[in-house]
């Protein structure tokens, strides 16, 4: 079982839905959660940052984390095209020395 | 300007030579990272370097080699012996204050003549 599963997609919704983006994970010693977007040809940029479980909301994102079930989510509000976008979840323990765990992405595709 | 810049966007690489990823930073930030990316395969870890002067292999550190000679600079050296160079190269930067996340740089795109 590998340690963190994202389904790779690409998910298509029409615009001003609200997307939701999951991920699973098996190390029950993860305690810190993000979410990047990837624009194509450029780097992942941080959208999301918790600690342990509970919601964060910023602006139109959501993150959510179910640490019994093992389960993250991030949700998007009125989707808008230029959200379109590959959204990698990554995780990490609580020690320092832990590395961040990066899921493979969601491509995600907001139609017009 | 904050931030992390990498250089050159594109590069190629003839047969049998060496070529070097830059990978600058000015958020003071302690650890820096290097990962390749490959279609369907997400971010796999090369190498990563805590403080100056010390870096660790990471999980496919095989045909690269990388220095720390700053806290700045975390150059990136993909060697002949890397049989499949063509990828991604994304370097990221972390800071030592706990478990903060990591910040990535725009990354290069390598590709063989």
């Amino acid at each position: 079982q590998k340690e963190v599963e994202q389904d790779p997609g690409p998910l298509s919704v029409p615009e001003g839905a609200i997307v939701s983006l999951n991920c699973t994970y098996s190390n029950s010693a993860f305690q810190y959660f993000m979410w990047y977007r990837q624009y194509s040809r450029k780097g992942p940029e941080l959208l999301m940052y918790t600690y342990s479980s509970g919601n964060k909301e910023d602006g139109r994102f959501t993150a959510q984390v179910d640490k019994s079930s093992k389960y993250i989510s991030l949700f998007i509000r009125d989707s808008q095209p230029s959200d379109s976008a590959t959204y990698l979840c990554a995780m990490s323990a609580v020690d320092r020395d832990d590395k961040i765990i990066f899921g493979k992405g969601t491509r995600l595709h907001i139609l017009p | 300007d904050g931030g992390i810049t990498q250089s050159p966007k594109y590069l190629f690489r003839k047969e049998g030579q060496n070529v070097t990823l830059s990978c600058e930073q000015n958020l003071n930030h302690d650890a820096m990272y290097w990962y390749r990316q490959d279609p369907g395969q997400g971010l796999r870890l090369i190498y990563y370097s805590q403080i100056v002067n010390d870096f660790q292999k990471g999980d496919i550190a095989e045909g690269y080699s990388v220095s720390r000679e700053k806290k700045e600079s975390f150059p990136l050296t993909v060697t002949s012996a890397q049989k499949n160079p063509t990828a991604f190269y994304l370097c990221a930067t972390q800071s030592d204050r706990g478990n903060q996340p990591q910040h990535f740089g725009d990354g290069t795109r390598l590709s063989i003549l």
